[in-house]
């Protein structure tokens, strides 16, 4: 079965502190790969999704970037953090090809990390 | 733009009642839609989809309507209990630059008390 993880789960982080956060997929190849931001009692914002090893596509302008070195690793970064960056972030995947019992248009999340930045 | 969004922000019932979250959705090409709930503190999590070339699809405890014609998609659980309290959210599928994304609405607030 497909799992996935992300890591850390909180995170509290000064104003202009780098950042880090990292999400993998076991149990699946070449997955479609994809990470949102959610602010407190709010919807899902698409920052970045990714259909292959370093092939990246950015939503929205913004101060992250994502990078994607394996195919089942997934990596949400900043050179330095504003405090407009805090809210929860996701990480989600969807099967490349629909196969039995996925459709390619599903997308499953992760736990989550709580990002804090004062 | 296109969006997703939806009529309640809060819903309450009481335990044994039956729920129904609304959603409005805008693109008229949408052709696969899912519902999610999230649970305070986790990631949403996968509860059923549905495609354009239908109008209804069941679960356990749960179904989903279809309404092209006004573009109207509702989740109705039947006889809710107190672990369905959580975040609703719709979600439509679009493609943009040949990809297939989820366009997710603004959530719904399901309060289930005894």
């Amino acid at each position: 079965s497909q799992t996935i993880h992300q890591w850390p789960a909180t995170l509290v982080q000064p104003v202009g502190s780098p950042l880090s956060l990292e999400c993998t997929v076991e149990g699946t190849s070449n997955p479609n790969l994809y990470w949102y931001r959610q602010a407190a009692g709010r919807g899902l914002q698409l920052l970045f999704y990714s259909v292959g090893i370093g092939q990246i596509s950015s939503e929205v302008p913004q101060n992250l970037s994502a990078s994607r070195p394996q195919d089942r690793q997934f990596i949400l970064s900043s050179k330095k953090l504003l405090l407009s960056d805090s809210g929860f972030y996701l990480c989600a995947w969807s099967v490349e090809r629909a196969t039995s019992g996925r459709s390619r248009n599903t997308q499953y999340f992760g736990p989550g990390t709580r990002l804090t930045v004062l | 733009g296109e969006s997703v969004g939806l009529h309640l922000p809060t819903l309450s019932v009481q335990e044994g009642d039956n729920s129904i979250i609304n959603c409005a959705y805008s693109n008229s090409a949408s052709d696969y839609f899912i519902w999610y709930k999230q649970e305070s503190g986790k990631g949403p999590q996968f509860i059923i989809d549905i495609r354009s070339n239908m109008d209804k699809r069941q679960g356990q405890r749960v179904t989903v309507l279809l309404n092209k014609t006004v573009k109207h998609l509702s989740l109705q659980i039947a006889a809710t209990q107190p672990g369905d309290s959580a975040v609703y959210f719709c979600a439509e599928k679009v493609v943009s630059g040949g990809y297939n994304k989820l366009i997710f609405g603004a959530g719904t607030r399901l309060a289930v008390h005894p």
